[in-house]
């Protein structure tokens, strides 16, 4: 059975970075894509990025294009998410999502969120 | 970006009650559209995968419909374990954006 395990909260500084794992178990891991998704308290769901590890093809958002960076080690299969510049606006829950058995950019398998709060 | 709207962004519902939600997309995306249910604290749970496709385990109470611009949820017979926040997804030009979620209240 699939499981996406995340790295544990952070706290940062303004114009800091931060870099977010989330290690995938179960299923072949360069066949799938892996996605970011965000959600700020009390609000709803952004998607940032997501990589295709097979092909090592990246797609961002593009509120975010420039500030993230979303890689993946198939050695370890784990994805990873880096976010730069930080803002006060970028404290939220972070998970990462893996797509759908069919294929599809549905996330049928998500990690338990990992908490980055941005504060000086 | 394609812009979804979503809506209502709260309903207010009783137990047996049916429940519909509508997410209308700015430009056409075919039936690349997915539903989730998120519980607080808790992260989204895929309901619904190419517009009207049940996931596995999801009860049949379930059920998405349409294309083009215009989804909807549909909950039939609404159940305790019902009151969450829903929100649509869409897939398009390697481009995803999620609708602005509907809270379901108990009335």
């Amino acid at each position: 059975q699939v499981q996406l395990v995340q790295s544990g909260a952070e706290v940062k500084k303004p114009g800091s970075s931060v870099k977010v794992s989330c290690k995938a178990s179960g299923g072949t891991f360069s066949n799938y894509n892996f996605n970011w998704v965000r959600q700020a308290p009390g609000r709803g769901l952004e998607w940032m990025g997501g990589i295709l590890p097979m092909l090592n093809i990246t797609n961002y958002g593009q509120k975010f294009q420039g500030r993230v960076t979303v890689i993946a080690d198939e050695s370890t299969s784990t994805a990873y998410m880096e976010l730069s510049s930080l803002k006060s606006e970028d404290t939220a829950v972070y998970y990462c999502a893996r797509g759908h058995d069919s294929g599809g950019y549905y996330f049928g398998y998500w990690g338990q969120g990992t908490l980055v709060t941005v504060s000086s | 970006d394609i812009q979804m709207t979503q809506s209502p962004s709260t309903v207010s519902a009783a137990v047996g009650d049916r429940v519909i939600i509508t997410c209308r997309t700015s430009q056409t995306i075919s039936k690349w559209l997915a539903w989730y249910q998120q519980k607080v604290g808790l992260a989204p749970k895929l309901l619904i995968y190419q517009a009207s496709t049940l996931e596995s385990g999801v009860p049949s109470r379930f059920s998405g419909s349409g294309s083009g611009t215009e989804f909807t949820l549909t909950i039939t017979s609404l159940q305790p374990d019902d009151f969450a926040t829903y929100y649509c997804q869409q897939f398009h030009s390697y481009q995803l954006t999620f609708g602005g979620g509907t809270k379901v209240e108990i009335k």
